[in-house]
């Protein structure tokens, strides 16, 4: 399995407030990503970085922040949480570009 | 913009069936076209990725094929047993460089015992 981490793996809280989740990667990959997962809808691209610093917009991106200051380091930060905003959020990794993405196990969120 | 269907949504089958899951997108302009597998509450597990380029590729009892021009894949299992049970996802990909994937809402099959 690639060596990628979330965390944390499950959240519940509350409308209006901040949270940020992380994944950490070790297999020193370029490109990073942020998907989110909901029923009826399938999987969605949030937020992608192609090197530290270097981050562009998915197609869902509304109501995200992202950040990368260490290549092993990507952060999805939600700034005031909603309930919209309830979902499994997968962090993804590639290496060459067009290469295979690999997934981490998820983060289930709750905004209650 | 990319939309990707799989057909069918859903599939229950006997153990030791061949089968076919179907997949198909609106733009064949893809860089490449990835299979996944997901079982329920876990992550994403890669099965097989086929480049633009390839027509298709293998891994043990599973075989990919990509139709560029007419927007389709199909993932054969071969000789399917319970464990194959999962939900499986098709994703293609625009271009290289840091381009995200492009999910169908996958299918999920039951082999049953």
């Amino acid at each position: 399995d690639a060596g990628i981490t979330q965390s944390p793996r499950h959240k519940v809280t509350e409308t209006g407030t901040p949270v940020t989740l992380r994944c950490h990667q070790t297999e020193n990959h370029r490109y990073m990503y942020w998907y989110r997962q909901d029923p009826g809808h399938g999987l969605r691209l949030i937020h992608y970085s192609y090197g530290v610093k270097d981050t562009d917009k998915g197609e869902v991106s509304d109501g995200y922040s992202v950040s990368r200051s260490k290549t092993e380091d990507f952060l999805l930060t939600l700034e005031s949480a909603t309930s919209s905003q309830t979902s499994v959020y997968f962090c993804a990794i590639s290496g060459v570009g067009g290469d295979e993405q690999y997934f981490g196990p998820g983060t289930r969120l709750t905004v209650t | 913009k990319q939309e990707v269907t799989q057909i069918p949504a859903a599939l229950s089958v006997p153990e030791g069936e061949n089968l076919v899951l179907n997949c198909s997108f609106t733009d064949s302009a893809i860089y490449n076209l990835q299979w996944f597998r997901q079982d329920p509450g876990k992550g994403l597990t890669s099965l097989l990725l086929i480049q633009s380029s390839q027509r298709e590729q293998t891994s043990g009892r599973l075989n990919a094929s990509l139709d560029k021009s007419s927007g389709r894949s199909t993932l054969y299992i071969a000789a399917s047993q319970p464990g194959d049970s999962a939900t499986y996802l098709c994703a293609v990909r625009r271009g290289g460089g840091a381009d995200g994937l492009t999910f169908g809402k996958g299918t999920h099959l039951i082999i049953q015992p």
